[in-house]
């Protein structure tokens, strides 16, 4: 599982309230990544971490924002939950500039949004 | 902007026939090419990669260029094979590895 794990792995939540999702890995890998997956779309990126405190938006960054103080954690917040915002998200890291497109995912977060 | 299309969303065969899953991909640049599967239960994880032109589990996929396609293909299906697959690009370079994947094909392979 390369030492991957998301919390929560599961949340239902309301309209306009915030939340917030983690992903912590062991194994001290610079790349980290947050998708969502919803049917028709398959996987989107959110947004991505080549470091600590460093990151970038993804294709469908709007509503999200991501914050990466420590190598191991990697939080994904909803300021303001949607409806269009239930989906699963999952986190992925990569091992290194050698294992690039080779993506770890975790076992995902499953959100729902009343 | 790069852009992976997976025409089938669902795709059912019987165990023992071939089974081709259709990826096409529109990028500017030059292509690396993945294909992942998400098993029931278990967690996305990486098939096969175009550069490495392996087999695994006895699926292949041939990247061509002309067609700009990348379609996983399996001569005899086997019922363990049913399974959510997604095929990606990876843009970026290898500095960030950004995978835009496509909308993903359900196998269903019947006994």
């Amino acid at each position: 599982d390369a030492g991957i794990t998301q919390s929560p792995r599961h949340k239902v939540t309301e309209t306009g309230t915030p939340v917030t999702l983690r992903c912590h890995q062991t194994e001290n890998h610079r790349y980290m990544y947050w998708y969502r997956q919803d049917p028709g779309h398959g996987l989107r990126l959110i947004h991505y971490s080549y470091g600590v405190k460093d990151t970038d938006k993804g294709e469908v960054s709007d509503g999200y924002s991501v914050s990466r103080s420590k190598t191991e954690d990697f939080l994904l917040t909803l300021e303001s939950a949607t409806s269009s915002q239930t989906s699963v998200y999952f986190c992925a890291i990569r091992r290194g500039p050698s294992f690039a497109g080779e993506l770890f995912f975790g076992e995902g977060s499953r959100l729902t949004v009343l | 902007a790069q852009r992976v299309t997976q025409p089938e969303k669902l795709l059912s065969v019987f165990k023992g026939a071939p089974v081709e899953l259709k990826c096409n991909y529109s990028y500017s640049g030059s292509p690396e090419l993945f294909w992942y599967v998400q098993y029931s239960r278990q967690r996305l994880q990486l098939l096969l990669r175009h550069i490495s032109r392996e087999s695994i589990k006895g699926f292949t996929a041939d990247l061509n260029k002309g067609e700009t396609s990348f379609h996983l293909k399996k001569p005899f299906a086997q019922e363990e094979d049913s399974a959510m697959y997604y095929c990606a690009l990876m843009s970026g370079g290898t500095s960030y590895g950004k995978l835009t994947f496509g909308q993903g094909t359900i196998l269903t392979v019947h006994p």
